[in-house]
Parts: structure tokens; C-alpha cells; sequence
């Protein structure tokens, strides 16, 4: 049962302009959740993360928005850089037991 | 800073073999986990070490065994390989115990059953 799913497999924008990046999970007993970046060849490495009692954080060009509700969070990159390109792994952790779930990832591409 | 380090980086095995993958960390970690990464599936969960001395099952466990030798080191045993365990794996570590911090990773695993 995948608990975090990340429906769309790529995405493709302009250079300079906004990406959007979309997570769905099932369990509501997820405390945080994280957003991760991964090259080819190398390991995935941490990018944003925001904790379940907020609903966005902010850092840099990068802001991760929560909807509780609709169990729902996304990634927003503005403006995209040619570097944003890479897959985008969401992931969600239960503080409870540790276990650390991800998703599918999004191979996003920034055109030039 | 080595954080976290895998070996080998790759590995081709016979159907059958036996191998184990490495993962030692010197960040004081205490959970760590084991990933694998197949096209179209993300990152999937192996097994996890929430702490020393306890391993627990994750989404894919069958066909792996586990040991947390101590707080650095967290190994991945293929008792028999199987072309379905060719994949990149993936070993990582994370504070743990409910701390607010980000999981670290190793660069991976590149393995190839034939």
C-alpha cells in the first residue's frame, strides 16, 4: 500500500518561471514530511521539510505548502533554474515508530 | 565529513550468491535504513533501525536480512540474489527519536543479478 504517492512521474517548465510539485499521502499519522532532490548517480539529498502542525514553510526559492485536510502537500520553486532539474521525492515520517515512507519522485525539467 | 558511506559501489552477483552491502555513519545517527530504487517505484523501504539494536520490516523485506552491529553500522545481507534484487540501494541515517532533522544519504548501491 503506498502510503505517499507523487502522481505525476515528470514535469516539464520554462526557465524562470514557477514549479509545481504535487504529494498525496493516506495516513494521517504522519508527523513531518520532507521534500528531497536527487541527481543521477548520486544519493537523494534534503531540500525543504515542514513540520504537520504548520501549513508552509519558506526557504529561499523554495516554499512547501500543507493541507491537512486534504492530505496534500506541495513543492513550489520560483523562479526555476536549469540546476532545478532533477527528480523530486516526497517523503513523510510517523515520530511514533521512525519509519521514513517515500514517494514515487517527479523528474522535473527546467527548459532553457 | 564522510557522513554516510556505502560499499561497494557496485556489485554484479550470479543468481544464487550471496552478498552484503555496507553502511556505516559517523554522525551519532540513531535510525537508519535501507532504500532501494527501481524505475517508476521512488524509493522504496527495505528495513529500518529506529535504534540500536532493532531492525523492523519496511515495504519490500522479503529476500533481505538486516543487522545493526552497532550505532555507525547497519548492514544489508541478499542470502540468495535474485535478478529481481538488481537495483540501486540505497542506505541512510536520520537523529531519530522524534528529532526534527533531515535523513542523510549514502551515494548508493549499484547492484546487477545475473
Amino acid at each position: 500500500d503506498q502510503q505517499v504517492k507523487q502522481n505525476s512521474p515528470s514535469l516539464s517548465v520554462q526557465e524562470g518561471r514557477i514549479s509545481i510539485l504535487n504529494c498525496d499521502y493516506t495516513n494521517s499519522m504522519f508527523d513531518y514530511f520532507l521534500w528531497y532532490k536527487k541527481y543521477p548517480a548520486e544519493g537523494p539529498t534534503f531540500l525543504i521539510s515542514i513540520s504537520s502542525i504548520k501549513d508552509k514553510n519558506e526557504d529561499g526559492r523554495f516554499t512547501v505548502f500543507l493541507n491537512k485536510s486534504a492530505k496534500h502537500l506541495s513543492l513550489h520553486i520560483v523562479p526555476s533554474q536549469p540546476g532545478d532539474s532533477a527528480v523530486y521525492f516526497c517523503a513523510a515520517i510517523n515520530f511514533g515508530n521512525e519509519k521514513l515512507t517515500f514517494g514515487t519522485g517527479t523528474r522535473l525539467t527546467i527548459i532553457p | 565529513n564522510a557522513g554516510v558511506t556505502q560499499t561497494p559501489k557496485f556489485q554484479v552477483l550470479k543468481t544464487g550468491q550471496s552478498m552484503t552491502l555496507q553502511c556505516a555513519q559517523d554522525m551519532n545517527h540513531n535510525s537508519m535504513y535501507w532504500y532501494r530504487q527501481d524505475p517508476g517505484m521512488g524509493l522504496r523501504l527495505i528495513y529500518y533501525s529506529a535504534s540500536e539494536g532493532t531492525t523492523d520490516k519496511g515495504e519490500v523485506p522479503n529476500g533481505y536480512n538486516v543487522s545493526r552491529l552497532n550505532k555507525r553500522e547497519f548492514s544489508l545481507r541478499l542470502e540468495s540474489a535474485a535478478p529481481s534484487q538488481t537495483s540501486v540501494y540505497f542506505c541512510a541515517s536520520s537523529a531519530g527519536e522524534g528529532s526534527v532533522t533531515e535523513a542523510f544519504f549514502g551515494q548508493g548501491t549499484r547492484l546487477t543479478v545475473v
